[in-house]
């Protein structure tokens, strides 16, 4: 298995633009979580799907962050309007959901606004 | 609600020196733990785990035991490389409902030769 893969690994964009961030879990995982890692706040848990439906989102900072998984392969985190203080580098985890499941990790999406 | 506390970084050490990074947690009832190590430019990776109370977790050298009565999970090894260098952290996920995983704030740590 290629583990799972994110999409774009770096992405540098200004102030006030869309930005889409894309995950690939690894087959036969139903559960998959997006995190968000910055020296100040460290990791963060943004937003936890399972079997495709999201269970936990209050980790969402604003209405300016959506997150989507239309099916068990793919998800997306969009932020739109951009702002500064959201660059950061953005992980998507997928796991076997249950007890003592190992969490797999991307290599993550690291983010800049300008 | 639930946390795990680690100790704060950096640390440096010499190559074979001995090391320890603490780790407790405030959970009700009997969380899973876990160790996982991040090297620079890369995401997370388990290292090791355990699942109940006196479990030893091992793996490249590393252990930790799951001490319910001090609510602690520390690393260990005896002998670091340099290749060790990384940022570590301790987590927990609870036995029952969401799964969701909770995460100490990373140890990072430095290993000279």
């Amino acid at each position: 298995d290629a583990g799972v893969i994110q999409s774009p690994r770096h992405e540098v964009t200004e102030m006030g633009q869309e930005v889409t961030l894309r995950c690939k879990p690894i087959s036969g995982h139903n559960s998959l979580f997006w995190y968000r890692q910055t020296m100040m706040r460290g990791l963060e848990l943004l937003i936890y799907f399972n079997n495709n439906v999201p269970i936990d989102d209050s980790g969402m900072p604003e209405d300016r962050f959506s997150a989507k998984m239309p099916n068990a392969s793919f998800s997306t985190l969009k932020i739109q309007p951009s702002e500064p203080r959201d660059s950061a580098v953005y992980f998507c985890a997928s796991s076997i959901h249950g007890e003592a499941n190992v969490l797999t990790f991307g290599a993550g999406s690291r983010l800049t606004v300008l | 609600g639930d946390s795990v506390t680690q100790m704060e970084g950096p640390v440096t050490l010499s190559e074979e020196a001995f090391l320890t990074i603490n780790c407790t947690y405030t959970a009700t009832g009997y969380p899973s733990l876990f160790w996982y190590v991040q090297y620079p430019g890369e995401g997370l990776q388990l290292l090791l785990k355990a699942t109940k109370a006196d479990d030893k977790g091992s793996n490249k050298g590393f252990e930790a035991t799951y001490r319910k009565e001090t609510t602690s999970f520390h690393l260990e090894k005896g002998s670091v490389q340099v290749s060790d260098s990384a940022v570590y952290f301790c987590a927990l996920t609870k036995t029952s409902g969401t799964y969701k995983y909770i995460f100490g704030t990373g140890t990072r740590l430095k290993v000279l030769a």
